[in-house]
């Protein structure tokens, strides 16, 4: 079984200031780990995905994520945040040669303060 | 990646009637999925489209709710049956990855309101 938890369910931001959005899983077998990002009245986007290899993962829009097995975490950051990053973001994982179905996190709202 | 196309984008629907959403991708795909997100919560999958054959229902959904169609690669139904105002979220239609079936992809989603 697998399972998501985020830490916070609104984090607030300066425009500039460093975002970091906390994401801690479960799973019985090494873990497929993404984030996604979605936007008001969109549907999900990929922004970054960990399935094997480097261990510090770089997506779009200048996120990153490092995978931490032994603090089986996934943290979302980004040095510098813009206006244009508020939005709602949710965690996933899902397990290497399994079914590949995501079990995803309650999300975090990202608001970014000028 | 592929595109999905989902359509009603958004409808507001009275209590006790039935709304379908499509779902249409531009590639074949073997998996197809159908979430639902409540207001203020997360993705809950509803159940595996599979092609061909019933549906996979997660727990708490059950085919004459939510009955699905998948007559092809590319294209699903999702029909909402005898809506209450607890139906009311947004369904959200998903496809994995073709090449390397890792990450999952997803249509715009349809904002249902029930009233």
């Amino acid at each position: 079984a697998q399972s998501v938890t985020q830490l916070g369910s609104h984090v607030s931001v300066s425009e500039g200031a460093l975002v970091l959005l906390r994401c801690n899983y479960s799973s019985s077998v090494p873990p497929y780990l993404f984030w996604y990002v979605q936007y008001p009245n969109q549907g999900l986007q990929l922004l970054l995905k960990y399935t094997t290899g480097a261990t510090l993962v770089k997506g779009i829009n200048g996120f990153e994520a490092e995978f931490k097995k032994s603090e089986t975490s996934f943290h979302l950051t980004k040095p510098s945040a813009h206006m244009s990053d508020a939005a709602e973001y949710f965690c996933a994982v899902s397990e290497a040669g399994g079914s590949y179905i995501p079990t995803f996190g309650r999300g975090t709202s990202l608001i970014v303060h000028p | 990646s592929a595109v999905i196309s989902q359509k009603p984008s958004r409808d507001i629907c009275q209590r006790g009637t039935s709304l379908t959403i499509q779902c249409q991708v531009d590639s074949q795909v073997t998996m197809m999925f159908w979430y639902r997100q409540q207001p203020g919560q997360s993705l809950t999958l509803i159940a595996t489209a599979n092609q061909g054959s019933e549906a996979t229902y997660e727990s708490g959904f059950v085919i004459d709710k939510f009955p699905i169609s998948r007559p092809n690669l590319t294209f699903s139904t999702l029909t909402v049956s005898n809506m209450s105002p607890e139906d009311s979220s947004i369904y959200l239609c998903s496809i994995t990855g073709k090449a390397t079936r890792t990450e999952a992809f997803f249509g715009q989603g349809t904002r249902l309101t029930v009233v």
